[in-house]
C-alpha cells in the first residue's frame, strides 16, 4: 500500500491547457509539500500545508494553485501551462517540527509541455 | 549564493572505493542537515541525518562542521548499488519546517 501517491505519473500538454496533480497520504501526517525538480535536478520547495492550512507558499506564479481539501490529501491546479513548467513535481508528507526524518516522497509526476 | 551548494559530479570510483561528498550551506541558523539519497527517475529517500558529533551507518560515515557551515558523506568500501545522486539538506530554522536541497552529487561506481 502506497505511503504517498501521485497521479497521474506521467502528463502531456499543450501550451495553454490547464491540468491538475493529484496527492495522497496514508501515512497519518499533517504536513504535505510540493517541490518542482526542473531539468537540471534542482529540487525546490512550491507550497506546503499543515492541517489543510497552507504554510509555505514560496515566489511561485499565480498560475499554480494548490488545494488541501484534508490533511491527507494535496492537490497542485497548474492554468496556462508554459513550456518552462515541464518538470518533475513530488508531492511528499511529514509530521510537522519532525525535522525532516518523516519526510515521504511520492514517485513523482513528469509533466512535459510541448 | 545557493542555500546549499554541492559540487554537481559525476563522480567515477571503482567497486570497492572509499569517496567523500561535500556540502557547503550559507544560513548559519540551518537547524538540521541529512543527506537524502536519489535513484534515476525515482524520488529522493533519506539516507541518513547529520549529527554535530558525525555519526556513522554501516559504509557511510556523515560530519558536520558548523563553524565552516559544511557538510560531508563519506562512503567506504562502493557497491554497484550505490550509483545515484546523493543530496545535501538542510532544515532552515524558520517558523515551519522546510527542508532546502542541494542539487546533487552523482556517484557512479564501475566494476
Amino acid at each position: 500500500d502506497t505511503a504517498v501517491s501521485q497521479t497521474p505519473k506521467y502528463l502531456v500538454t499543450q501550451m495553454g491547457n490547464d491540468k491538475s496533480i493529484k496527492c495522497e497520504q496514508n501515512l497519518g501526517h499533517d504536513t504535505m509539500y510540493w517541490y518542482k525538480q526542473d531539468s537540471k535536478k534542482f529540487l525546490k520547495i512550491m507550497f506546503s500545508y499543515n492541517n489543510k492550512e497552507l504554510i509555505i507558499n514560496e515566489t511561485v506564479p499565480n498560475r499554480f494553485s494548490p488545494k488541501s481539501p484534508d490533511k491527507a490529501h494535496l492537490n497542485l491546479h497548474i492554468n496556462s501551462l508554459e513550456l518552462g513548467d515541464s518538470a518533475v513535481y513530488f508531492c511528499a508528507s511529514s509530521q510537522l517540527n519532525s525535522g525532516g526524518y518523516g519526510y515521504t516522497f511520492g514517485s513523482g509526476t513528469r509533466l512535459t509541455v510541448v | 549564493r545557493k542555500e546549499v551548494e554541492q559540487d554537481p559530479g559525476p563522480f567515477n570510483v571503482p567497486e570497492g572505493a572509499t569517496v567523500a561528498f561535500n556540502c557547503t550551506y550559507s544560513n548559519s541558523a540551518s537547524q538540521s542537515f541529512f543527506w537524502y539519497r536519489q535513484d534515476c527517475r525515482k524520488e529522493p529517500k533519506l539516507l541518513m541525518s547529520v549529527y554535530s558529533s558525525g555519526n556513522e551507518d554501516g559504509r557511510f560515515t556523515a560530519q558536520l562542521n558548523r563553524a565552516s557551515q559544511y557538510i560531508s558523506l563519506l562512503i567506504r568500501d562502493s557497491k554497484l548499488s550505490d550509483s545515484a545522486t546523493y543530496l545535501c539538506v538542510v532544515r532552515m530554522n524558520t517558523g515551519f519546517q522546510k527542508l532546502v536541497f542541494g542539487t546533487g552529487t552523482r556517484l557512479l561506481v564501475s566494476p
